[in-house]
């Protein structure tokens, strides 16, 4: 089965830039969603279609994806944007979807 | 607008059963792929069933042979019975919807499902 990897966590300091990646092989030709989860919530869409922004997400957040490696960069981080962020994939080969372990995003 | 509903969740003992419901408004759910997704306390979050527009079923390993997958196009609303219930299958049960089979998840806000004696 197919397996996505994330760092566990990734610390940055307020109005710095954080990015947090989702390995995969050959992760590039796939479609890559994230979702972000604050404390106590239900996961919301923050990037999809490795670049695209749900309205109402802040032009911060953006996505790439190329090669083994898909990732969700973050600008001018805010507390606000402390939370825990997955990717998420289909595949095809057994018509399941996967999700990345989660990176915890801490805003110092 | 669109909302998904969960209801169903609660303390069931090992071994035992449950049905969750995910009351659908907005969109009609034998036209999506609905799906859903589980999260143990402290974990992150585990894909479990998907029910296709077209009627096709597939399942996580973990849970495959003891869940079912269904809906009912009349009360829009999907269900997921869980059998033969284990201590790992605590978890919160999200229901998910995708408009296609690659696209992403919108989610609901959850039922807890806790399995313990």
């Amino acid at each position: 089965s197919y397996v996505l990897t994330q760092p566990p966590s990734v610390s940055v300091a307020p109005g710095k830039t954080a990015t947090m990646t989702c390995g995969g092989d050959n992760i590039g030709s796939r479609s890559v969603h994230w979702y972000q989860q604050k404390a106590g919530q239900a996961p919301v869409l923050v990037i999809f279609y490795d670049i695209d922004r749900p309205s109402g997400i802040p032009e911060r957040y953006s996505g790439s994806n190329s090669g083994n490696t898909a990732t969700l960069t973050i600008t001018r981080v805010e507390a606000g944007d402390e939370a825990d962020y997955y990717c998420q994939v289909w595949d095809s080969i057994n018509d399941h979807r996967v999700f990345g372990g989660g990176t915890k995003l801490t805003v110092l | 607008e669109v909302q998904l509903v969960e209801a169903g969740g609660g303390l069931v003992q090992p071994g035992g059963s449950l049905r969750l419901s995910c009351a659908v408004s907005g969109l009609t759910v034998s036209s999506s792929y609905m799906n859903w997704v589980r999260q143990a306390p402290g974990k992150g979050l585990e894909w479990v069933s998907v029910l296709y527009s077209g009627g096709s079923t597939y399942y996580a390993d973990s849970v495959q042979g003891r869940f079912t997958i269904s809906r009912d196009s009349a009360k829009n609303t999907l269900f997921l019975q869980m059998n033969s219930l284990r201590a790992e299958d605590t978890a919160i049960y999200y229901c998910a919807r995708q408009a296609d089979v690659v696209g992403p998840l919108s989610w609901g806000q959850g039922t807890l499902v806790t399995v313990s004696s």
